[in-house]
């Protein structure tokens, strides 16, 4: 069965500081990696995906993630914050091979920037 | 545009009253699905369609059916809604293309049962 874990619930950071955000995740097949962020009152935006090509994945409004099969991890990163990225960020698992599956959601990390 | 489209937005509703959130989209997609979001626990899916007239259960189906008459429509429907059904909900589609594609998501409906 696939999993997400994301190790924290709440980071905090000031604007101008780099920003990680933390996942785990467990699958028993090639998994499909995402990372989504969701804004107060909006729906859910792909910021990046890792699909078995490279393992640095970048994203939108400079966000990366790398993929690191040996520590199953999936951490979401990006080297100066900025106000704007204030939000709730989900990490998410799905089956790479049944492209017909469920995402699984983690828990999702509330981002807080300030100033 | 590309979207999603989800209505209504908002609803406050009592026990019992039939009601049935609409979802749309614009892309083409063969791939619909539902999700509740509630805090601390993420989203969870709760039916998904894979094409025309084949849908099927998520990992919290109770309490809803959904439907897949039209490629573009997947309605979601509570025919005697609960407090617990009090939710944030999300619409998705995704085309099946080669991989595994990224879902889109409509801007949600925050359901209220009284």
């Amino acid at each position: 069965a696939q999993s997400v874990t994301q190790l924290d619930s709440h980071v905090s950071v000031s604007e101008g500081t780099p920003v990680l955000l933390r996942c785990n995740y467990s699958s028993s097949y090639s998994p499909s990696l995402f990372w989504y962020v969701q804004h107060p009152n909006k729906g859910l935006q792909l910021l990046l995906k890792y699909t078995s090509a490279a393992t640095l994945v970048k994203g939108i409004n400079g966000f990366e993630a790398e993929f690191k099969k040996s520590e199953t991890s999936f951490h979401l990163t990006k080297p100066s914050a900025h106000m704007s990225d204030a939000a709730e960020y989900f990490c998410v698992v799905s089956d790479a091979v049944k492209a017909g599956t469920a995402l699984i959601f983690g828990k999702g990390t509330t981002l807080s920037v300030s100033s | 545009e590309a979207q999603v489209t989800q209505n209504p937005r908002y609803l406050i509703t009592v026990t019992g009253k039939k009601l049935t959130v609409t979802c749309s989209q614009n892309m083409n997609h063969e791939y619909m699905s539902w999700y509740r979001q509630d805090p601390g626990l993420g989203l969870r899916q709760i039916y998904y369609s894979m094409n025309v007239e084949v849908t099927d259960k998520g990992d919290v189906p109770e309490g809803y059916k959904v439907s897949r008459k039209e490629k573009r429509n997947f309605p979601l429907i509570l025919e005697s809604p609960s407090p617990n059904q009090t939710s944030l909900y999300f619409c998705a589609s995704k085309t099946q293309g080669v991989g595994n594609q990224p879902q889109h998501f409509g801007d949600g409906t925050r359901l209220s049962i009284l």
